[in-house]
């Protein structure tokens, strides 16, 4: 069965210092993987996917992640962080590619600090 | 840009009412998704829909029932409102196997 799990929920940082929030995953079908995340009182935004190919991934707003197929995690990285990217982060992966099926981890809140 | 919206951002019911929550996405997306979020619990799935009139029970569907009748909109109906459903609830849209996309949440206080 697929499951995420992130490592960290809370992530404190010095704004322009790096950060990575880490993510595994177990999976039986094609691996599939997402992150997405939440500003205050929003919705989910996709931040980068990786579906194939190059195993260095990268999104929106500076962020990047690697596929690591033999430690099964994809973790998520940004070199120098901003207060605005104070946020909750969740990592996904599909179910199901018919149906598009995800599971989400629980979530893991960066607070930038200044 | 993908548009999927949500019909309240914040709803106060009380408890045993019937409380309906809508979607709609303009892209013509084939999946659509009902969540609810809660602290420390992330995002759980609650049902969705690969199609009008058809739909699936997710890991959480007790207490709900959903309704898609159209292929752009599918609505949460929670047939008797109680306090431990006051949640965040989330719905999403999806090309068949690709990302999701969200829309912006409602918060539910059932009082």
């Amino acid at each position: 069965a697929q499951s995420v799990t992130q490592l960290d929920s809370q992530v404190p940082v010095f704004e322009e210092a790096p950060v990575e929030l880490r993510c595994n995953y177990s999976s039986s079908v094609s691996v599939y993987l997402f992150w997405y995340v939440q500003y205050p009182n929003q919705g989910l935004q996709l931040l980068l996917k990786y579906l194939s190919g190059s195993t260095l991934v990268k999104g929106i707003n500076g962020f990047e992640a690697e596929f690591n197929k033999s430690q099964t995690s994809f973790h998520l990285r940004k070199p120098s962080v901003h207060i605005s990217d104070t946020a909750e982060y969740f990592c996904a992966v599909i179910v199901s590619s018919n149906t598009g099926k995800l599971i989400f981890g629980q979530g893991t809140t960066l607070q930038v600090k200044p | 840009d993908v548009k999927v919206t949500q019909s309240s951002r914040y709803l106060v019911k009380r408890t045993g009412e019937k409380v309906f929550l809508e979607c709609v996405q303009d892209m013509d997306h084939e999946n659509m998704f009902w969540y609810r979020q809660d602290p420390g619990l992330g995002l759980r799935l609650i049902y969705f829909s690969y199609d009008v009139k058809m739909k699936e029970k997710g890991d959480i569907p007790e207490g709900y029932s959903v309704s898609r009748e159209k292929k752009e909109r599918f609505s949460l109906i929670l047939e008797s409102a109680s306090t431990n459903q006051t949640s965040m609830y989330l719905c999403a849209s999806s090309l068949q196997g690709w990302e999701q996309y969200f829309g912006p949440g409602t918060r539910l206080t059932v009082t």
